[in-house]
């Protein structure tokens, strides 16, 4: 089994739905992170969190939000989801370790698109 | 906007060549990563070199890293078809929390 999961793993809906992504991690992370991927973009980092009461914004939070539901549950919601929010959704952890920011590790990703 | 950009966009080699992808970034690290991501999967993590190292090797894996000129390189030497992938810096920048910023990543194909 992946140490990190995220589903669903692809997900088309319509405008104005409220969607919801889920990761789950079984490597004991405290930090856990959602980025999105737009081609030709790379990654740009949505919400973060350090532990369960701990959750910042990114670089690009609007029109999303999130719940640390246990260390290892981190959720993204769209609530009212729009189509330039079409894009592949990534749920990554790390260990706090010695580095301030160390090793990312990412699920499979969570292909989204909004008609 | 990106702290790492990755230059070049795109890169074919035939394999057995050697591959060389360059980063750079905006403002003060504590250390800069390199990722690598097949064709719309996860990123897997290659490699980390912090601010005060000037080299670290992996396997066939080489990364330098110049913070006068706030730039790395990573060189993938006897390249491999399967090397065939989209590889991306990422920079934890200094005096912010522990997160990473990503670059927009270069394409690398490796043909036969």
């Amino acid at each position: 089994d992946a140490d990190v999961t995220q589903t669903p793993r692809n997900r088309i809906t319509k405008t104005g739905k409220r969607i919801m992504l889920e990761c789950s991690q079984t490597k004991g992370h405290d930090r856990m992170y959602w980025y999105r991927q737009d081609p030709g973009l790379g990654l740009q980092l949505i919400y973060y969190s350090f532990d369960v009461k701990d959750i910042n914004k990114g670089e690009i939070s609007d029109g999303y939000s999130v719940s640390r539901q246990a260390q290892a549950k981190f959720s993204l919601s769209l609530e009212s989801a729009i189509p330039n929010q079409t894009a592949l959704y990534f749920c990554a952890t790390s260990d706090a370790g010695t580095e301030n920011t160390g090793e990312l590790f990412f699920g499979e990703g969570s292909r989204l698109t909004v008609l | 906007s990106q702290q790492g950009e990755e230059d070049p966009q795109a890169l074919s080699i035939q394999e057995g060549e050697n591959a060389t992808m360059n980063c750079s970034y905006k403002t003060s690290i504590n250390n800069l990563q390199w990722y690598r991501q097949n064709s719309g999967r996860g990123l897997v993590h290659l490699i980390l070199i912090r601010s005060n190292e000037r080299e670290k090797h992996s396997g066939r894996l080489r990364v330098t890293l110049d913070t006068s000129k706030k730039s790395s390189s990573l060189l993938i030497t006897a390249s491999r078809a399967a090397d065939t992938a989209s590889y991306f810096c990422a920079t934890d920048m200094t005096g912010t929390a522990s997160k990473l910023t990503f670059g927009t990543g270069t394409r690398l194909q490796v043909t036969l």
